[in-house]
């Protein structure tokens, strides 16, 4: 089945500086790539998603990569606010027939200094 | 914003008690989930269901866990009879189609 590593467990930016966060997967069949944020206490929340016919994604402060051939993707956050502080975690799915199982990593803990 | 809905939010039982989680999925979503998370650990896929069956499920869902989607509305997450590893916080999700999952706030589980 699928696994996803995720990297670094925890990271500690100032604000206005950017933060990378790194997945791998090892199911080559997974085609949705989608990232959540968790604040404490809270509910994963969907902050971007892309899909394997894509290679880059763009949303504000927030971009999203993924290399199908080495079987990575990465999130990445501009211009950090204090807000952005919170768990992100990455997953990985097969969507097939409209039905997705999400496997997800074991989540980057994010603080952003002020 | 139509929203998965949980209940309880929090709930407390004793070792070997019976448990069902409520959840009220978005109303036009036909794909219906449970997630669980352990305090300080990632989100871990449960089960999956569709068409009124289960469409897949994790090695963690084993026979002490069932499913039921007693009605057009609600989807109830049963554990027969807890163990103290049971004590996670319990994630309903749904979709409608392909794409994005929406998550319930959850229902934290404590078995004393």
């Amino acid at each position: 089945g699928e696994n996803v590593e995720q990297h670094p467990s925890t990271l500690s930016v100032q604000e206005g500086d950017s933060a990378v966060i790194k997945c791998t997967y090892s199911d080559s069949a997974s085609n949705y790539f989608p990232w959540y944020k968790q604040e404490l206490g809270k509910r994963p929340q969907l902050i971007i998603d892309i899909r394997s016919n894509v290679g880059e994604k763009k949303d504000q402060r927030i971009a999203v990569t993924l290399n199908k051939t080495a079987k990575h993707f990465s999130l990445h956050i501009t211009e950090t606010q204090p807000e952005d502080s919170a768990v992100y975690f990455c997953a990985a799915s097969l969507l097939q027939g409209g039905s997705e199982k999400l496997v997800f990593g074991k989540g980057t803990k994010l603080t952003v200094n002020p | 914003e139509p929203e998965v809905t949980q209940t309880p939010s929090h709930q407390v039982t004793q070792m070997g008690q019976e448990v069902i989680l409520r959840c009220v999925p978005i109303s036009n979503h036909l794909y219906f989930y449970w997630y669980r998370q352990i305090l300080g650990q990632k989100v871990e896929f449960l089960v999956s269901f569709y068409n009124n069956e289960i469409s897949e499920k994790s090695e963690i869902f084993d026979d002490q866990f069932s499913v039921e989607r007693p009605d057009g509305s609600n989807f109830t997450l049963k554990i027969r009879s807890t163990k103290l590893e049971d004590s996670a916080m319990y994630f309903c999700a749904s979709l409608f189609r392909a794409g994005e999952l929406f998550f319930g706030e959850g229902s934290r589980l404590t078995v004393l």
